[in-house]
């Protein structure tokens, strides 16, 4: 057990629908990245948050958005969903001390 | 481009039987290299972080070591409970801190 807690852990949705996926992170972190995992893509970079502000962003489609809320809680929110979409969806966070990340379970989305 | 390249895609074993997997890599300015392991529909497990050429860590049957170019990650004498995806990622300086990833070695052990 990584420490970092994702919710829902399995997604159904249908295409052209919004969701909101749920991170928190352990104890103490205070960055967290979002990564999305395909069977064509792998492990892609989405955006990462630091203590509340957005420090970086990767290959993030403009339908998808997050932030992170004062209790170090993050959200990835994806709308008008399409069936591209479904992957499963990762949050890691970072201690202070190290570059390590520490991902959680995932949330497997699948947009039909 | 950064970019990490691994190999082989996939690895058939048998228990005991000893091997490497190898991951390529090329960035702009390398802050650390790491090895998850990853089981299916789990989260990426952390097992090393590497910083510079000539570095090595070990952790059970485990061990990885890194160059200029690339690094490998040891097995000695596997058991089956080792099959699982293997992941190297690269942290470039200046960037944030993300991780670039392989796309993987499938490692499968046999008893």
């Amino acid at each position: 057990d990584s420490g970092v807690t994702q919710t829902p852990k399995h997604l159904i949705t249908a295409t052209g629908q919004r969701v909101t996926l749920r991170c928190s992170p352990r104890s103490g972190d205070l960055s967290v990245y979002w990564y999305q995992q395909s069977l064509d893509q792998g492990l892609q970079f989405l955006i990462q948050y630091y203590n509340g502000e957005e420090r970086a962003k990767g290959n993030i489609l403009e339908r998808f958005s997050a932030q992170q809320f004062p209790d170090l809680h993050s959200e990835l929110n994806l709308s008008s969903l399409e069936l591209g979409d479904s992957a499963l969806y990762f949050c890691a966070s970072r201690p202070g001390q190290g570059n390590e990340q520490y991902f959680g379970p995932g949330t497997r989305l699948t947009v039909t | 481009e950064d970019q990490v390249t691994q190999s082989p895609e996939a690895l058939r074993l048998q228990e005991g039987e000893s091997s490497s997997l190898n991951c390529s890599y090329t960035v702009s300015g390398l802050r650390g290299l790491f090895w998850y392991r990853q089981d299916p529909g789990k989260g990426p497990e952390f097992l090393f972080t590497l910083y510079s050429a000539g570095e090595e860590k070990e952790k059970e049957r485990l061990k990885a070591t890194l160059t200029k170019k690339e690094s490998f990650l040891h097995i000695t004498a596997p058991k089956p409970e080792d099959s699982a995806t293997y992941l190297c990622a690269v942290q470039a300086r200046n960037q944030g801190g993300k991780l670039i990833f392989g796309q993987g070695t499938e490692l499968s052990v046999k008893p």
